[in-house]
Parts: C-alpha cells; sequence; structure tokens
C-alpha cells in the first residue's frame, strides 16, 4: 500500500496565526516525499521535497517551512500565516517515476 | 529547463461529445509523460502515462500518445460523461529533472447531461 494520510482535511486560520500540517505515508520505507500548493483556479506549485528524514529541499522562498522528523512523516509550517498561505495543500510520494497523492489539506487563511 | 504547457480552460461538452485537451511540453532528453485527474475536493489520481516515444496510455475510456516529433501528449476521449467532470494535469518527469514532476496549470472540465 501507498497510502498517504494528511491532517486535518479542512482548516480556517486567521492572518499571523502558525500551521502545521501534517503527512504520513504507508508502504515502502525512506519515500521522496513532496508539498504541493494549489492556489484557487491555478495549477500545482512544488514547495518541499525531502528524500530523507531531515533533508530538506525547497523550490521557492517563503513563510512556510518543512522538516521530516521521521521516515515516513512530513510536516509543513508557517510561524506566521498570511492571506495568500490560503489555498489547497497536497503531500505525494514518488514510487520509482510516478508520483502518489494525498487527499489534500483545505486552508483558509482569514 | 524543462515544461509543460496545456490548453487553457474551462473546458464543456455535452455528454457523449469527443474530448481533446492538448499538451505540448519542452524537455531535454526523453522524459515520461503523464495525465493526472483531480476530481472536486480530492487529491490528484494518476489516469494514464507513457515513457517512451509513440507509447500510447489509456486508462478508463481516456488515451494519449506520446509525440516526440510535435512534443504533444494530448488527451483524448470518444464519449464523455459526467462523471468525467473534473481537473486534468499533464506532467512529465525523468532523468533530467532529477525524476522531479513539472505539471501542467490544469485544465477544468464540464460535462452537462
Amino acid at each position: 500500500s501507498q497510502t498517504i494520510h494528511q491532517w486535518p482535511a479542512t482548516l480556517v486560520q486567521p492572518v499571523g496565526s502558525p500551521l502545521s500540517l501534517e503527512c504520513t505515508v504507508e508502504g515502502t520505507s525512506n519515500p521522496n516525499l513532496y508539498w504541493y500548493r494549489q492556489a484557487a483556479g491555478r495549477g500545482l506549485q512544488l514547495l518541499f521535497y525531502s528524500v530523507g528524514i531531515g533533508q530538506i529541499s525547497s523550490e521557492v522562498p517563503q513563510n512556510l517551512s518543512a522538516s521530516r522528523p521521521q521516515d515516513r512523516q512530513f510536516i509543513l509550517s508557517s510561524k506566521k500565516l498570511l492571506l495568500s498561505d490560503s489555498g489547497f495543500y497536497l503531500c505525494a510520494r514518488q514510487v520509482y517515476n510516478e508520483q502518489f497523492f494525498g487527499p489534500g489539506t483545505r486552508l483558509t487563511v482569514l | 529547463g524543462d515544461s509543460v504547457t496545456q490548453m487553457e480552460g474551462p473546458v464543456t461538452l455535452s455528454e457523449e461529445a469527443f474530448l481533446t485537451i492538448n499538451c505540448t511540453y519542452t524537455a531535454t532528453g526523453y522524459p515520461s509523460l503523464f495525465w493526472y485527474v483531480q476530481y472536486p475536493g480530492e487529491g490528484l489520481q494518476l489516469l494514464l502515462k507513457a515513457t517512451k516515444a509513440d507509447d500510447k496510455g489509456s486508462n478508463k475510456g481516456f488515451e494519449a500518445t506520446y509525440r516526440k516529433e510535435t512534443t504533444s501528449f494530448h488527451l483524448e476521449k470518444g464519449s464523455v460523461q459526467v462523471s468525467d467532470s473534473a481537473v486534468y494535469f499533464c506532467a512529465l518527469s525523468g532523468p533530467n529533472t532529477g525524476n522531479q514532476f513539472y505539471f501542467g496549470t490544469g485544465t477544468s472540465l464540464t460535462v452537462i447531461p
């Protein structure tokens, strides 16, 4: 099974509040993991990817950060949310040359 | 760098109409090409893929052929259903991208009865 869990499913947060989104995966160990953001009516933007515990690569500079404390856990965080952080956040894992996606977290920043 | 361009949406079709969603790519080397589908409120699901030139990917009545000469991977379906309403993403990945994925901006399809 390559199941991907994301928590929470939906979140409404005020501007300036912190954020923590969690992604956990099942299946093969040491997966490559990814965080994408999908803004309303727009495509996918790659935010971070990780090839192993503690290894994070950032694709765009912003007020978000990511961490990988365990092999199958990938966390997306922010210390202070902006209105522009609203969107649909997707976690993905790569198996050989295919990516599999989690169900997503809908974040609304007010 | 490597990239994917897909046709702008939204696309609205009547049930049983023929569907084409255009996708062209720019890449060094020989990437694999993919179509993903996203139903409302859900994550992306792999719809089909092709890993080399002239390969045809197919699934659920959808087809796409990897055309190296035109650098294209257009998605087609002969007769769409209301349940096909979704957003469709074209993507590429390969050794020259570090096996990272590059997605198009997505094309929204609505099928009306």
